[in-house]
Formats: C-alpha cells, structure tokens, sequence
C-alpha cells in the first residue's frame, strides 16, 4: 500500500533554478525520509527528518515537516544538471514502520 | 564493507525457470528489504526481515516468490515459475533498526523471455 504521494510527478527547471517536490501521506509517522535515484548511483538516501522537526537542511537540500498537514517538501536550491533524477518521499507504515516509498518526481534540469 | 551487494546484476531467464538472487547486507544491520521497481515506479515494498525473522510478505506477492534470511546475514529471494511479468529490477537495501536510513544495492535486473 502507497503511504507517501509526491506530487509534481514531473518537474524541469534550467540550472540555477530552485526545485521544490511536495509529498503527503496518509497516517502517522515517526519519521520521514527522502532518497534519489538516477540511472548512474541507484538508490541513495537523501534526509531523514523526524516528526519532532520542522525543517532540516544537508548541503543545497531543504526539506520541510508538517505533520498536521501531513507533509513534507524537499527544496533544492541552485539545482545543477546532476541533480536530475527521480526523487521519493519514503514513510515508515505497519507495525514495525517498512519503508513505502512513492511513485516519485522525476526532475530534469536543463544546462 | 563496500555496501549492500546484490547478485547477480543481469538475469535473463526462460518463462517457467526458477531464479534465485543473493543480497549481502552491510554487516551489523539487522533490517534487511526487498524491493521490486518497474520502468517509471516507485520501489514497491516485497518483503522484510529483522534479522532471520521474516516480519511481513507484501499481500501482492504470489506464493511463487519466497525469501529467506539464515542466520540474520545475506538473504535469498527465489522466483519459481517465472512469468514475463516478474521481469523488473529487484532490490535489496538494509538497516540499523526501523527509524534509520537504508542502503541500496545496485539491483539485480531480472528479464523472463
């Protein structure tokens, strides 16, 4: 069962240009994660933000919690061609908190 | 430790064949998952383990597929009978506890022609 939606499901930016991908999910959650796939490093985690935070930053990366709302947005700033990839908003489900991820937003940034 | 490995990378396999992959996880890890991805999806959640205790089965997964965790180490997932629909990439990733991050393998990619 899909916890996580990320929506846009599809994005493209020219470098430079600020990204911003936005996932809802459905129950409750002690954490949530965001990781990034490109064809050349498979699957690699990104942040991992806890329900007790609002707002953790790593590098270019922002992401943001809002659990009342039930969501989360991951902001890339000054995004770089390498930065194209699909990127997926991961939630804990179940009683012993699987990961689940999304379908994903596919972000291409144009040189 | 370099990581999660996965074998093999490539599979390619006649239609009613069974296929096994290996995951090794990164040692001291107890959670261990396997995941199958298709063309433009998300991961989709297969099954988990907890060192060699299997947690949960993914209600999608036929009997066809098993997998198996010895001694809380390396795990096998086992396909028998394939169908052209099991081709897809498959991977493993493995943590620390449930409130951790994961780390991927590279996938095994299996084709059932």
């Amino acid at each position: 069962s899909q916890q996580g939606e990320e929506d846009p499901q599809a994005l493209s930016i020219q470098e430079g240009e600020n990204a911003t991908m936005n996932c809802s999910y459905k129950t409750s959650i002690n954490n949530l994660q965001w990781y990034r796939q490109n064809s050349g490093r498979g699957l690699v985690h990104l942040i991992l933000i806890r329900s007790n935070e609002r707002e953790k930053h790593s590098g270019r990366l922002r992401v943001t919690l809002d659990t009342s709302k039930k969501s989360s947005s991951l902001l890339i700033t000054a995004s770089r061609a390498a930065d194209t990839a699909s990127y997926f908003c991961v939630t804990p489900s179940g009683g012993y908190n699987k990961l689940i991820f999304g379908a994903g937003t596919r972000l291409a940034v144009h040189p | 430790d370099t990581g999660v490995s996965q074998d093999p990378r490539h599979k390619i396999t006649k239609r009613g064949q069974n296929v096994t992959f290996r995951c090794d996880p990164i040692s001291e890890h107890n959670r261990l998952y396997w995941y199958r991805q298709t063309l433009g999806q998300g991961p989709e959640f297969l099954t988990y383990f907890q060192n060699e205790a299997q947690l949960e089965k993914s209600r999608l997964l036929s009997d066809r597929f098993s997998a198996e965790r010895p001694k809380g180490s390396f795990s096998t997932l086992e396909i028998q009978r394939t169908e052209q629909g099991d081709s897809a990439m498959y991977l493993c990733a493995s943590s620390f506890g449930s409130n951790t991050e994961a780390f991927f393998g590279q996938g095994t990619r299996l084709t059932v022609v």
